[in-house]
């Protein structure tokens, strides 16, 4: 009940294509939902989040996209760009609560 | 800058070996982590501490032990490093239901 799953574990997308990676949770006490961005060698770092009153939320060329009934939320790399080339961790947490659950991560490639 | 500082950066430890892991955070931030990065297992929390004073345990806490010093600092211990220990170890600040700010991690490995 605790898990987040995180899919694809890789990706590898053409320069200008959209990127998908998709998350599933079973905790429906789970209500805050970010997204991390991890470069080589750094820690990861907040790039966006959702609280489930709203089904989707758009940050540049960045989406969630949130399915309450069926559990899942996805990110959507909009464009992708050789820069975008990272390992993104979905997450979830209570409010109030001050752990996430991470999910496993995927790595993903954007060539050029 | 503002953020999370972790030492060392690197470190080789023999098997037995016992070593502390240094995070400050300037941010004045009540809440720290720590947690372990493995390929295929994404980020797993070893222990947290919510608030100065308190400390609890998170999904993988044997073999650990941690020490909130002042509200800056949360130190992580391996009393008696083993292999399996190996692996890169983020520590994190936070305000609850607030973005994490991660440190750039130290990367362990015990031979």
């Amino acid at each position: 009940q605790q898990q987040v799953k995180q899919s694809p574990q890789s990706l590898i997308v053409q320069k200008g294509g959209i990127s998908i990676i998709n998350c599933a949770y079973e905790n429906t006490a789970f209500d805050y939902f970010p997204w991390y961005q991890q470069f080589p060698g750094k820690g990861p770092a907040l790039l966006i989040a959702i609280r489930p009153d709203v089904s989707e939320k758009k940050e540049g060329r960045f989406t969630i996209s949130f399915n309450k009934s069926a559990k899942q939320f996805s990110l959507h790399i909009m464009d992708s760009q050789p820069g975008d080339s990272a390992t993104y961790f979905c997450a979830a947490s209570m409010l109030g609560t001050y752990k996430y659950i991470f999910g496993t991560g995927t790595r993903l490639k954007v060539l050029a | 800058n503002a953020g999370v500082t972790q030492t060392p950066k690197f470190q080789v430890l023999k098997t037995g070996q016992s070593m502390t892991l240094q995070c400050a955070q300037d941010m004045n931030h009540n809440s720290m982590y720590w947690y372990r990065q493995d390929p295929g297992m994404g980020l797993r929390l070893i222990y947290y501490s919510a608030s100065e004073g308190t400390t609890d345990k998170g999904e993988v806490p044997n073999g650990y032990n941690v020490s909130r010093l002042n509200k800056r600092e949360f130190s992580l211990r391996l009393e008696s490093a083993a292999p399996s220990q190996t692996s890169v170890y983020f520590c994190a600040s936070s305000e609850p239901d607030s973005r994490y700010t991660f440190g750039s991690g130290t990367r362990l490995t015990v031979v």
